[in-house]
């Protein structure tokens, strides 16, 4: 089993729509979680971060952390064409070094 | 400030010989990471430095691979005879620790070298 589960879909969705991205982990080190958004062919870039369960909120973005079910969620509100991107949850202990998800592709159309 | 820069973006080499990426991190980070991403996976990572120190090397980062941060600035990463294995995304990134402000312990990335093998 790996430490860290992501559903790759892809997800295809209208314009508008919410988005619920989800991951699973089993490591109970991990502490920190962290939603990055990589367009083709770029690096990924950091959406989100969140260090304890509960919600996070930031524009149209939310990440919700439940520790006690390992399960890490982002909600994309009202979406929109350029969100269109893979989105890859990463966790990690106090060590600094990333444990990613596989990645979730989503397509938003207008 | 730019991001974290790396150079090539893009490289093509024939299987057996040997390449080295470049990377430059934010100018006040302190600890740089390398990750390689393949298709359809989300990045694993290789080795990190704090400064000049390499404080942890992964399983995945074979011999032939090696890693240095002269002077605690910019990062170079070298594979020697390269195998068709080897071909993926190199990423690097960047992260000051400790950190000034919240979220400026986490990794911010650059844009990656593409290494193609043939």
């Amino acid at each position: 089993q790996k430490e860290v589960e992501q559903d790759p879909g892809p997800l295809s969705v209208p314009e508008g729509a919410i988005v619920s991205l989800n991951c699973t982990y089993s490591n109970s080190a991990f502490q920190y979680f962290m939603w990055y958004r990589q367009y083709s062919r770029k690096g990924p870039e950091l959406l989100m971060y969140t260090y304890s369960s509960g919600n996070k909120e930031d524009g149209r973005f939310t990440a919700q952390v439940d520790k006690s079910s390992k399960y890490i969620s982002l909600f994309i509100r009202d979406s929109q064409p350029s969100d269109s991107a893979t989105y890859l949850c990463a966790m990690r202990g106090s060590n600094y070094k990333l444990t990613f998800g596989k990645g979730t592709l989503l397509t938003v159309n207008p | 400030d730019t991001g974290v820069s790396q150079d090539p973006r893009h490289k093509i080499t024939k299987r057996g010989q040997n390449v080295t990426f470049r990377c430059d991190p934010i100018s006040e980070h302190n600890r740089l990471y390398w990750y390689r991403q393949t298709l359809g996976q989300g990045p694993e990572f290789l080795t990190y430095f704090q400064n000049e120190a390499q404080l942890e090397k992964s399983r995945l980062l074979s011999d032939r691979f090696s890693a240095e941060r002269p002077k605690g600035s910019f990062s170079t990463l070298e594979i020697q005879r390269t195998e068709q294995g080897d071909s993926a995304m190199y990423l690097c990134a960047s992260s000051l620790f400790p950190g000034k402000r919240l979220g400026d312990t986490e990794a911010f990335f650059g844009q990656g070298t593409r290494l193609t093998v043939v």
